[in-house]
């Protein structure tokens, strides 16, 4: 099994809808994150949480949130979701000692 | 605003010879360096990671780090046409996450 795994994989949604996408982790890590990648402009950093209680904003929170449920889950949600959010989001995870962060499949999301 | 450069590439290289990919860095306070690779539609992958000058090698791969300069590099040795994919590099400053360059993509020709 995966030891990180994001659902859905693929999803298309409707301009102005509310959208969660979901990461969880079997690896015992700390630290997770939430990140976009579009072409050309490489993986951008939205939220990141370092233990259940701590929650930071990233390069590029606005327009969305996050919820730590627990230390194997952190949830990504887009409150109104727009066409610019289409992108390939990843979810990672790191310890607290060696900061190698694993990547998670990917959920492609299209917005229409 | 800490800055990671990679030049986007394509960079093409013919199969078995020696690919050189560079980063530099804006934050003299880094202290840890990565590379990743990712291919089409896939999550990255870590394949490095260096945190002393000098040279790291690990099978065809060898990491390079110079802090004067701000530098790293990942040199692909004997290069097949299964490395093509994009390399990432990332550094750390800190107690926070990495940050990304953009990527360069790697082309190896049969």
């Amino acid at each position: 099994d995966a030891d990180v795994t994001q659902t859905p994989r693929n999803r298309i949604t409707k301009t102005g809808k509310r959208i969660m996408l979901e990461c969880s982790q079997t690896k015992g890590h700390d630290r997770m994150y939430w990140y976009r990648q579009d072409p050309g402009l490489g993986l951008r950093l939205i939220y990141y949480s370092f233990d259940v209680k701590d929650i930071n904003k990233g390069e590029i929170s606005d327009g969305y949130s996050v919820s730590r449920q627990a230390q194997a889950k952190f949830s990504l949600s887009l409150e109104s979701a727009i066409p610019n959010q289409t992108a390939l989001y990843f979810c990672a995870t790191s310890d607290l000692d060696s900061y190698e962060q694993y990547f998670g499949p990917g959920t492609r999301l299209t917005v229409t | 605003q800490k800055e990671v450069e990679q030049n986007s590439g394509p960079l093409s290289v013919p199969e078995g010879a020696i690919a050189s990919l560079n980063c530099t860095y804006s934050d003299r306070g880094s202290q840890s360096f990565f590379w990743y690779r990712q291919y089409s539609g896939k999550s990255p992958e870590l394949i490095m990671f260096i945190y002393s000058n000098g040279d790291k090698e690990d099978g065809r791969f060898t990491a390079q780090l110079n802090k004067a300069s701000q530098y790293v590099s990942l040199l692909i040795r004997d290069s097949q046409p299964s490395d093509s994919a994009t390399y990432l590099c990332a550094v750390r400053a800190g107690n926070t996450p990495l940050v990304f360059g953009k990527g360069t993509r790697l082309s190896v020709i049969a």
